[in-house]
């Protein structure tokens, strides 16, 4: 496609449901990363990949939370057993060679609201 | 932990004025980037500038590392310059990922 797509834009669920959120890169991209951004604050970073692998999940805040991307292009974050403070916009961005040293395109993010 | 500030954090500018930006960072860095969010939303990458100048129109950005502290300038502003502006930095020892400042929120107006 043109650009990074998400899917859904808007997600609503409630606290302790378990939802998966999608990202699809630029054709091409090796590089893949997720950021967590809420209200009033700048995107915190989660995960980055490059290829199939996780080259740095360190920014995922609990084991409730998990990033796959098993034919290198295509990314889902799922996160279970939701809580309210997991309400955020989810970013995705993809970068043509990995690192943070190449321009990252963004999508335009799945808003998630944890009733 | 490293701490990432900007000013100012709010901004309003007419239309047709310049401004300055600025992010100060409390660690040694080896890799800065700005970022452009609209009031949609959407995230434009603008610099990566660990250090020196670039100019790409408009927008140039200035990155003194030894002194950390990074300068993003916008000329003959026009209304689409409008939103938060983000700064965003890898530090030297510790993580390997982007760390974002706090931002300025840009409003030009007509």
């Amino acid at each position: 496609g043109a650009g990074v797509s998400q899917t859904p834009s808007n997600k609503v669920t409630e606290k302790g449901k378990y939802v998966e959120l999608r990202c699809d890169p630029i054709s091409g991209h090796t590089a893949l990363y997720w950021y967590r951004q809420s209200l009033g604050q700048g995107p915190e970073f989660l995960i980055y990949f490059q290829g199939t692998g996780a080259a740095d999940d360190s920014g995922l805040p609990n084991d409730r939370f998990f990033a796959v991307r098993p034919e290198g292009s295509v990314s889902t974050l799922k996160i279970q057993r939701t809580e309210r403070g997991d309400s955020a916009v989810y970013l995705c961005a993809s970068s043509l060679t990995p690192g943070f040293t190449d321009t990252q395109y963004f999508g335009p993010g799945t808003r998630l609201t944890v009733l | 932990g490293i701490q990432v500030e900007q000013s100012p954090p709010d901004l309003i500018l007419q239309e047709g004025a310049n401004s300055t930006l600025r992010c100060n960072f409390s660690d040694s860095v080896n890799n800065l980037q700005w970022f452009h969010q609209n009031p949609w939303g959407q995230l434009i990458n603008l610099f990566y500038i660990p250090s020196g100048t670039k100019q790409n129109g408009r927008l140039s950005a200035t990155t003194v590392a030894t002194e950390r502290y990074s300068l993003l300038y916008i000329s003959s502003s026009q209304t689409t310059d409008s939103g938060v502006y983000f700064c965003a930095v890898i530090i030297q020892t510790g993580a390997n990922n982007l760390f974002f400042g706090t931002g300025t929120r840009l409003t030009v107006i007509p």
